[in-house]
């Protein structure tokens, strides 16, 4: 069994819509979680840690549910600009385990 | 530097031969981590430093590929007698501590003709 999981999509979404990305994780000793955003032929980047008390930047929202072992990305109000792969991240021990990636495309 | 700064940005070797790819980290930074990306794949684990402790060679795909960090800062990573298979984005990470947000270089693209 895979660490960590995601539905890798794509999702196409028109601009303005509010799209939902889902993780799940194996190990229940995993202590730290986070999303990271790639674009294409880019290298990762952080796009927000995930807390289980769930924590908002802007339009985007995460959310923790260590009893279900999942994570979650909530975008509000899409925008072009939002289209990329986004990476569940898990971190078990030393480890950073990824996800494969979602991918988002926003459509005018 | 300001940020991880990977070399060389794209390498094309013919099979057979040796390659090396360079990571700076972000000065600090006790972790490293390098990570090797397949076309429309995710990131495959290769090998993780931490400070002066022996490294995790764990995710090393074959005895052709191994990685030092000299001086608990630069590392390289040496691929031997390379393969069409090994072509990829070789991407390298540093964190200031083991369980603290990564940052990435830009990637090394290897292409093995």
């Amino acid at each position: 069994r895979k660490e960590v999981e995601q539905d890798p999509g794509p999702f196409n979404v028109p601009e303005g819509a509010t799209v939902a990305f889902n993780c799940t994780y194996s190990n229940s000793a995993s202590q730290s979680f986070f999303w990271y955003r790639q674009d294409c032929r880019k290298e990762p980047k952080l796009l927000m840690s995930v807390y289980s008390s769930g924590n908002e930047d802007g339009r985007f929202t995460a959310q923790l549910n260590r009893a279900s072992q999942y994570i979650s990305l909530l975008i509000r109000d899409s925008k072009l600009s939002d289209s990329a792969t986004y990476l569940c991240v898990v971190i078990t021990g030393n480890q950073f385990y990824f996800g494969t990636g979602t991918s988002l495309t926003v459509i005018p | 530097g300001a940020g991880v700064s990977q070399s060389p940005s794209n390498k094309v070797t013919e099979k057979g031969k040796d390659v090396e790819l360079r990571c700076d980290p972000i000065s600090g930074h006790t972790a490293l981590y390098w990570y090797r990306q397949s076309l429309g794949q995710g990131l495959e684990f290769l090998i993780y430093f931490q400070g002066n402790s022996a490294p995790d060679k764990s995710g090393l795909p074959s005895d052709r590929f191994s990685a030092e960090r000299t001086g608990g800062s630069v590392s390289t990573l040496t691929i031997q007698r390379t393969q069409q298979e090994d072509s990829a984005v070789y991407l390298c990470a540093s964190s200031y501590g083991t369980v603290e947000k990564l940052f990435f270089g830009s990637g090394t693209q290897l292409s093995v003709l």
